[in-house]
């Protein structure tokens, strides 16, 4: 079974809806990191997370860590054609190493 | 500034070739990751180094399989001989040093698209 689960998998929405992305840990989350993959192209660092009930924004994209440190949403209000893409979550799951696990992506397209 | 630059962006080669791909990290990063991307795997960390020495290689799949960082500016991956199966995307990536004191993202380079005949 995979250690770090995303959910949906894949997710096409128009244009102005908003919408929310989970990654579930099987393990406490010492550190959550969100990047958004383009095809072809390399992973860009979008949020990091560490502390339980955290919280950040980068314009329209909100990324959450849950109290007890086991999942992350990522919420985008507004959705525009330029937030599609892969979105993958990357976790410490030791707290002592540089060491991360990746989930396996959600795909989302936005459509006008 | 420069981020993490991977050559060759693509490879196209025979099984049984040697591959070898190569990687200059941020300046001053000191630690360098790298990672294979397939639709099946996901994206899977192969081996990772702090201050040029290799910390863990657990996931590097098979003795095929060699990296090393001779300085901090420059890492290789080595695939010898290659198969179809270890086409992939390859990516690596740097950060500024060891958790958890020094908690920082990791930077990815763009890749090296690999394919195997």
């Amino acid at each position: 079974s995979q250690e770090l689960e995303q959910s949906p998998q894949s997710l096409i929405v128009q244009e102005g809806k908003n919408l929310t992305i989970n990654c579930t840990s099987s393990k406490t989350l010492y550190g959550l990191y969100w990047y958004k993959q383009k095809y072809g192209e390399g992973l860009i660092f979008l949020m990091m997370l560490q502390k339980g009930g955290e919280e950040k924004s980068h314009e329209k994209i909100t990324a959450k860590l849950d109290e007890k440190k086991q999942q992350s949403s990522l919420h985008i209000t507004a959705s525009q054609p330029s937030h599609a893409g892969i979105y993958l979550c990357g976790a410490d799951t030791s707290g002592n190493t540089d060491k991360l696990i990746f989930g396996t992506g959600t795909r989302l397209q936005v459509f006008p | 500034d420069a981020g993490v630059i991977q050559s060759p962006r693509h490879e196209v080669t025979e099984m049984g070739q040697e591959v070898t791909l190569r990687c200059k990290p941020i300046s001053g990063h000191n630690s360098l990751f790298w990672y294979r991307q397939t639709m099946m795997r996901g994206l899977e960390l192969l081996i990772y180094f702090n201050n040029n020495v290799p910390i863990d290689d657990s996931g590097m799949p098979e003795d095929r399989f060699s990296a090393k960082m001779p300085n901090a500016s420059f890492s290789t991956l080595k695939i010898q001989p290659s198969e179809p199966r270890d086409s992939a995307v390859y990516f690596c990536a740097s950060s500024p040093g060891l958790a958890p004191a020094n908690n920082q993202p990791q930077h990815f380079g763009d890749g090296t698209r690999l394919s195997i005949l």
